[in-house]
Parts: structure tokens; sequence; C-alpha cells
């Protein structure tokens, strides 16, 4: 079983509508990245967060430490919002990755 | 303009040889990584390094050799060891191990 699983690989949505990438992990953590990675491959920390709650625009990153469990949230997707998001928690000092969530947002 | 540089974007190679990928930093950031990426699977560690002349193996290192002999940069070689050599490598760096990591563009090697 993987350590850490994102749901769902694939996602297609219309312009406008309400995302929610989840990710579920089995080990404990210090802290857990979203992270944005482009087309071309580029990658890009959207969060890092230990508790709670963090928002940075239209995107909301949730997580529950007792249940491991987190989730990202895009208010409003646009067309631009269409990337891989993937998970990665920190463990023991290292990052594991989800294998990412594909995101299409059609316009 | 500070970032993470990695040259080339696309590397072709023969099977048998060695690489060298390149990967710089000009954040002042202490800690370096390198993952690598194959289809349908999370980024895996290959190796990482704390501090300038110090590095660990991660969880991929064989068939892998890095250097860290300049706080700036951190190059990985993919030697003939490596049985499937062909992937996605990205090159990332944070301030200290366990910030926030930020990554370079990537170099797609393809061995032929």
């Amino acid at each position: 079983k993987n350590e850490v699983e994102q749901s769902p690989q694939n996602l297609t949505a219309q312009e406008g509508e309400f995302i929610t990438i989840n990710c579920s992990y089995s080990v404990g953590i210090s802290a857990l990245h979203w992270l944005q990675q482009h087309p071309g491959g580029g990658i890009v920390s959207l969060f890092m967060l230990s508790s709670g709650k963090k928002k940075h625009g239209r995107l909301i990153a949730t997580i529950n430490i007792q249940e491991k469990h987190s989730s990202l949230h895009i208010t409003a997707s646009h067309p631009r919002d269409s990337a891989v998001y993937i998970c990665a928690p920190r463990s023991q000092g290292n990052l594991i990755f989800g294998k990412g969530t594909k995101l299409s947002v059609k316009p | 303009d500070g970032g993470i540089t990695q040259s080339p974007k696309y590397l072709f190679r023969k099977e048998g040889q060695n690489v060298t990928l390149s990967c710089e930093q000009n954040l002042n950031h202490d800690a370096m990584y390198w993952y690598r990426q194959d289809p349908g699977q999370g980024l895996r560690l290959i190796y990482y390094s704390q501090i300038v002349n110090d590095f660990q193996k991660g969880d991929i290192a064989e068939g892998y050799s890095v250097s860290r002999e300049k706080k700036e940069s951190f190059p990985l070689t993919v030697t003939s060891a490596q049985k499937n050599p062909t992937a996605f490598y990205l090159c990332a760096s944070s301030i200290s191990n366990g910030n926030e990591q930020f990554f370079g563009p990537g170099t797609r090697l393809t061995v032929l």
C-alpha cells in the first residue's frame, strides 16, 4: 500500500467550478506540502501546513492530523489552473510524494 | 533573479555512457535535493545534501553519484550502473532540510 494516496487521479471540470483534491497518508508527519506541476514539468510550492487551514488567493488547503488527511480546494476554477497537483507529507525529515492529481479545467 | 537552474532541459545519451546533470541555485540555500520522476509515479529522492561537502543517499541512490563542493551547485551523475536511467530529473533546494523546497525546471534524460 502506498504511504500517500491522492484522489481523484484525474479530474475534468468546467471553468468556474469548485474543485477538491484529497490526500490521505499513513505515516506520522511534521508537515504537508501541496505542489503544482505544470505541463512543462516545473514544480511550484503552493502550501506547507502542519495544522488547520491556509488560504492563498483562490486556493485553500486544509489538514486534519488526527485523520491523516488533507484537502486542496480551488474556488472559481480557471483553465490556467490546469496542472498536476501533488501532495507531499514530510516524514522523518524527507518528503513522500503522492502520484498527483491531473486537473483539466475546460473553458 | 533568484532561483534554481537545471541544464540542459533535454538530454540524450547512449546506453553505457555516464552523464552529469547540472543544478545551480543562487538562493543561498544550504540544502539541495535530487528527485527522479517516472510516468504515473510520485517523485523519488535520489540524493540530498544538507551542507557543503556532505550528502546522503535517498531512496533510490543506486547507479547515481553526487558532489557538493560549492554551496550553489549540486551536480548529479547518472552512471552506466543505473539500469533504467530514462526519466525526468528534478533538483530542489531549501534554506535548510525540513523547510519549503524550491524546484528547478527539470531535465528530461533519454538513454538510447
